[in-house]
Formats: structure tokens, sequence, C-alpha cells
């Protein structure tokens, strides 16, 4: 049972427009939410993050949504640039939980010049 | 300011066989989590160390066993190996205790098992 998922395998965007990365999770314990961006031979490196307790939080070219009642969030980057291609992961965690995260399948996003 | 370094970056093994990975967290940190990524999956919570003790665990069994040492840094052990193992072990430290998750990953060791 997948508690996080990423129904876009692959998104392809033109440079200077906006890319919108989606993300679903069921488990309502799920209280804070993050962003990683993954090159090739290199781990995850971490983009941005959301609370609960909270709708939006922006970071420079990149913001998350989080919509709880439809247990959505998702990530906009404006504008996209080549150097943003690269996979992407949606990660949750619960209260207490630490540093155990739940993370989704991850979208491929390729920018193109 | 060195990040989490992990080693060794490719093995290959073959079934049945033991493995062991090592991970040296980032310069102040004291904990030390470790997920695998098999190919074209997000990475899956494997176990989390902290103070020496193995603190949480993902949904992995005995065979998946680990250590932390004194200087914080930690091993991965499998045991037994299956064709199945085969992914990409990745470590990841933060400082604890931490709630927002935000985890400071190395670049994985490889493993393939034949």
């Amino acid at each position: 049972d997948q508690q996080v998922k990423q129904n876009s395998p692959s998104l392809s965007v033109q440079e200077g427009r906006i890319s919108i990365l989606n993300c679903d999770y069921t488990n309502s314990m799920f209280d804070y939410f993050l962003w990683y961006k993954k090159y090739p031979a290199e781990g995850p490196t971490f983009l941005i993050s959301i609370s609960s307790i909270k709708d939006k939080n922006e970071d420079g070219r990149f913001t998350v949504f989080l919509n709880k009642s439809a247990k959505h969030l998702s990530l906009h980057i404006v504008p996209s640039q080549p150097g943003d291609s690269a996979v992407y992961f949606c990660a949750a965690s619960e209260n207490n939980a630490g540093n155990m995260l739940t993370f989704g399948g991850g979208t491929r996003l390729m920018v193109k010049p | 300011d060195a990040g989490v370094t992990q080693s060794p970056t490719h093995l290959i093994k073959t079934r049945g066989q033991q493995v062991t990975l090592r991970c040296s967290p980032k310069s102040g940190h004291d904990t030390v989590s470790w997920y695998q990524q098999a190919l074209g999956q997000g990475p899956q919570f494997i176990f989390q160390y902290y103070e020496e003790e193995e603190r949480q665990r993902g949904n992995f069994p005995d065979r998946f066993s680990g250590h932390q040492f004194p200087n914080y840094s930690s091993e991965l052990n499998v045991n037994a190996l299956l064709l199945g193992d085969s992914a990409l072990y990745l470590c990841a430290s933060s400082l604890a205790p931490i709630s927002t998750g935000e985890l400071f990953f190395g670049e994985g060791s490889r493993l393939t098992v034949l």
C-alpha cells in the first residue's frame, strides 16, 4: 500500500515555463511534507518543505502547495531552467516519527532549452 | 565541510552472501538513517540509528541489521542476500532530535546481487 504517490513518472516542460509536479498521500497522520531533487549518481538533496499547519511555502523559484482536505501537494517551479532537469521525490513524515520519511516513486522532470 | 560519505560505491555479490555497507555522517550530525531505493522507485526507510541504538525500523526483515559507532558512523549489514536486494542503498544523516525530516543523503552504494 503506497502511502505517497506521484502519478506522473515524467514531465517535459519548455525553459521559462512553469513546472508543476503533483503528489498524493493517504495517511492522515502525515504532518510534514518535503520535496527532494535527485541528479544521476548523486544522493537526493532537500529542496523545500511544508508543515501541515500551512498551505503554501515559497523559496525563490520553488513553491509548495498543500491541500489537506484533498491529501494533495504540488511543487511549482517558475521559471523552469534546464538545470532543474532531475528526478523529484515527494516525501512525508508523521509527528514524532523523527527522520523516517515515506517517499513517493518520483517524477522525472525534463526542461528543454 | 564533508558531507555524507558512503562506501563502497558499487559492489556485486551472489545470492546467499552477506554484505556490509558503510556510512560517515555529515560533520556535526549524530543520527544516521538507511534507505533502500529499488530501480524506478522512491527510497524506502530501513532503519535509523541514534546514540548507537536502532531507534526506528521500517518494514524490512531481520536479514537487514545495522550498527552505529561512537563516532556516529554506521554500517548496514544484509545477510543471505536475495536477488531482490539489488538496489541503491542510501545513507542519510541529520541532527537529532528533529521532526522536520530534512535529511542529508550520501551518493549511495549500488548493490547488485547475481
